[in-house]
């Protein structure tokens, strides 16, 4: 099956950096990719909808200055977390949409990057 | 706007057994997708089973089954002779189905337990 990658796994950061999270789809094209984040013990929620060569689409309560997202190809979407605070410590898990018309097109999610703010 | 209502924090199920796993939905959309997602404790979110809307017919995938109720807004999903394996968190997630993807709403899981 399609393969989506994310990088790092895992992150330490300071208080006040910024962190950026790269999502890849290995072995197809994705025009759109989803950002979602969890919280120990908690569901997904959605973040954003990333667009290939359009601005993302933030879900309400999110803040787009803080967290950047770049769809720069049909195979690469980042996130940026600016200023990282402790609060923004979670999961944060990307999806890349493989379209094939309405039976076959599908939603795979990459493995995830723990990242932890001190 | 969908909202995805799972009321079963924990189940427990004996190797072999077979086990119900309830989810509800609220929506608005004619057109959408339900999908059973399982997440084992690597995080990694493995797709188990989806259902479009418009089809009638119980999705069903070797032990996988579901029983789509779509007058009642249900989706439960229900794992035959269940294995050790499949001890994990699993997720009903509902989404508005579009050309260009569809982002997902996600219920608050359900911790499966398998015992030998």
């Amino acid at each position: 099956g399609a393969v989506v990658s994310q990088h790092p796994s895992w992150v330490i950061c300071k208080s006040g950096t910024s962190v950026k999270i790269e999502c890849r789809s290995l072995d197809f094209q994705a025009t759109t990719m989803f950002w979602y984040r969890q919280f120990p013990k908690q569901s997904l929620m959605l973040m954003a909808t990333s667009n290939e060569g359009s601005k993302a689409t933030y879900e309400q309560g999110v803040e787009k200055d803080k967290f950047l997202i770049n769809h720069a190809s049909l195979t690469l979407s980042t996130l940026t977390v600016t200023s990282a605070h402790p609060e923004d410590s979670s999961f944060y898990i990307c999806s890349a949409f493989l379209a094939g018309g309405r039976v076959t097109d599908t939603q795979y999610f990459g493995p995830g990057t723990r990242l932890t703010v001190l | 706007a969908q909202t995805v209502t799972q009321s079963q924090p924990e189940m427990s199920v004996q190797e072999a057994e077979t086990v119900t796993l309830s989810c509800t939905y609220d929506t608005s959309e004619s057109d959408y997708y339900l999908f059973w997602y399982k997440q084992p404790p690597s995080r990694q979110m493995i797709l188990v089973i989806r259902q479009e809307a418009y089809k009638q017919q119980n999705a069903t995938e070797n032990r996988f089954s579901v029983n789509f109720q779509k007058a009642a807004k249900s989706f439960s999903l229900k794992i035959s002779d269940s294995q050790l394996g499949d001890a994990a968190m699993y997720f009903c997630a509902a989404g508005v189905y579009a050309n260009s993807g569809y982002a997902l709403n996600f219920g608050k899981g359900t911790s499966l337990l398998v015992t030998p």
